[in-house]
């Protein structure tokens, strides 16, 4: 059974940074895309950011470009976004996703950048 | 960026009715190798959103057939037919072709 386990969230000031990890079983992680996907308060979804299967190409929102990073360490099976000079806009609930189609997604984890 | 306008923004339906949702893009939403990659998606409440439909028509594992999905170029159309409880939710349209991929507002399905 697919499974994607996002962890990482919670409360941050504005201009801090958070790491998000996604551990992914049920699949062979490295023969897959992953992208995060987010989710602001009662609002609709955005992708955020993509990275290929060997993690050699990524890409991202033109709002988050320069601010976060997605990694992934196949050894581990694990996928990471790494968010840097956080915004009060990017506070929503992140979901990590397999791609090519986000066929499976992950329960989500809530980020909320105050002060 | 690929702006993707759904309507309506509710549809207020019967349980047993047939459900429509519109899904038009800014610009021709096909890819330069011939694909056309426009997905569905249903979030349910308080859950994480579902892959239904991608490749405009072609429905993810166990998505039941009375869902249909068809369009091409820029207008693409979800059909449910025979609404159920469990198909309440919002639905997107979600666009893979032009980066940076977008999705639509979502389409609220309720009950009347």
């Amino acid at each position: 059974e697919v499974q994607l386990v996002e962890s990482g969230g919670g409360l941050v000031q504005p201009g801090r940074s958070l790491k998000l990890s996604c551990a992914a079983s049920g699949f062979t992680f490295s023969n897959y895309y992953m992208a995060w996907v987010r989710q602001a308060p009662t609002k609709g979804l955005e992708w955020v950011a993509s990275i290929t299967n060997s993690g050699g190409s990524t890409y991202y929102r033109d709002s988050v470009k320069g601010r976060f990073t997605i990694s992934r360490d196949n050894a581990k099976s694990t996928l990471y976004l790494q968010m840097d000079s956080l915004r009060s806009e990017d506070t929503a609930t992140y979901y990590c996703t397999r791609t090519l189609y986000f066929d499976y997604w992950g329960q989500g984890v809530m980020v909320t950048v105050s002060s | 960026d690929v702006v993707l306008t759904q309507t309506p923004v509710a549809q207020p339906v019967t349980l047993g009715d047939q459900a429509s949702i519109s899904c038009r893009s800014s610009q021709s939403l096909v890819h330069s190798n011939g694909n056309t990659y426009l997905e569905w998606y249903l979030q349910k409440p308080g859950q994480s959103p579902q892959l239904l439909i991608y490749k405009v028509s072609n429905r993810f594992s166990g998505v039941p057939d009375r869902f249909i999905g068809s369009g091409s170029g820029s207008d693409f159309t979800l059909k449910i037919s025979r609404v159920e409880p469990e198909d309440l939710g919002v639905y997107y349209c979600f666009q893979a072709t032009h980066d940076p991929y977008t999705f639509g507002a979502g389409t609220k399905l309720e009950l009347k």
